[in-house]
């Protein structure tokens, strides 16, 4: 059974564009969540979607957003990067995101804001 | 609002020691809580998950106990290796939307 996959695996990009990540998670998972890592803030959750709905969002500006396919692939953008924005974004998916399951983790996708 | 506390923030160790980590979290009302291996670079792969129910979990050289009431939560690994190497992560799931909160890792060296 694949696991969960993240591409591309490498970004670098400028200030001022915008980048979209994709994220296919394994077979069956309905749940898919984002989290940001930065050695000065560690991981943290940006979003989740079940069924293509948005269900939880963490604490980040408008300029970060998702969407989840109905294959339960999915993408999230960031618009207007800023140097801030350079970090590992993981995905991670479930199959429901309930109190009872594990969470899986792709590779992740490295950005390099310069 | 969940807190989660890992403590040491980095330990280096020879070969074949027997290592506790620790994963303290400031809400009781949990419903797991689950222990993480980050290679550098590289995403979480899971290592072990405690539902809130239960007291451990093992898996070959790894323990993982669970005590909701002082908030903590133990990993330990018997006979490390240098190929246990990387930063171990906990992560509790509480409160009624399901978004886990991470603590910052252990950094694990073990050397030959």
């Amino acid at each position: 059974k694949a696991g969960v996959t993240q591409t591309p695996r490498y970004l670098i990009k400028t200030r001022g564009q915008q980048v979209t990540l994709s994220c296919s998670p394994i077979s069956g998972h309905r749940s898919v969540s984002w989290y940001q890592q930065t050695p000065g803030q560690g991981l943290q959750f940006l979003f989740e979607y079940f069924s293509e709905t948005q269900r939880n969002k963490g604490n980040f500006p408008g300029r970060f957003s998702g969407r989840q396919f109905s294959n339960s692939r999915s993408e999230m953008n960031v618009s207007t990067l800023e140097l801030g924005d350079s970090a590992l974004y993981l995905c991670a998916s479930s199959l429901r995101q309930t109190g009872d399951e594990k969470l899986f983790f792709g590779s992740g996708t490295q950005l390099s804001v310069l | 609002k969940q807190e989660v506390t890992q403590i040491p923030a980095a330990l280096s160790v020879p070969e074949g020691e027997n290592l506790v980590l620790n994963c303290s979290f400031t809400d009781s009302a949990i419903y797991n809580l689950q222990w993480f291996r980050q290679d550098p670079g590289k995403g979480l792969t899971s290592l072990l998950l405690i539902q809130s129910s239960q007291r451990e979990q093992t898996s070959g050289r790894l323990n993982a106990s669970l005590d909701k009431s002082s908030g903590r939560s133990t990993l330990y690994i018997a006979a490390s290796q240098p190929g246990d190497s990387a930063t171990y992560l906990c992560a509790v799931l509480s409160g009624g939307s399901y978004i886990p909160t991470f603590g910052r890792g252990t950094s694990l060296i073990v050397h030959p």
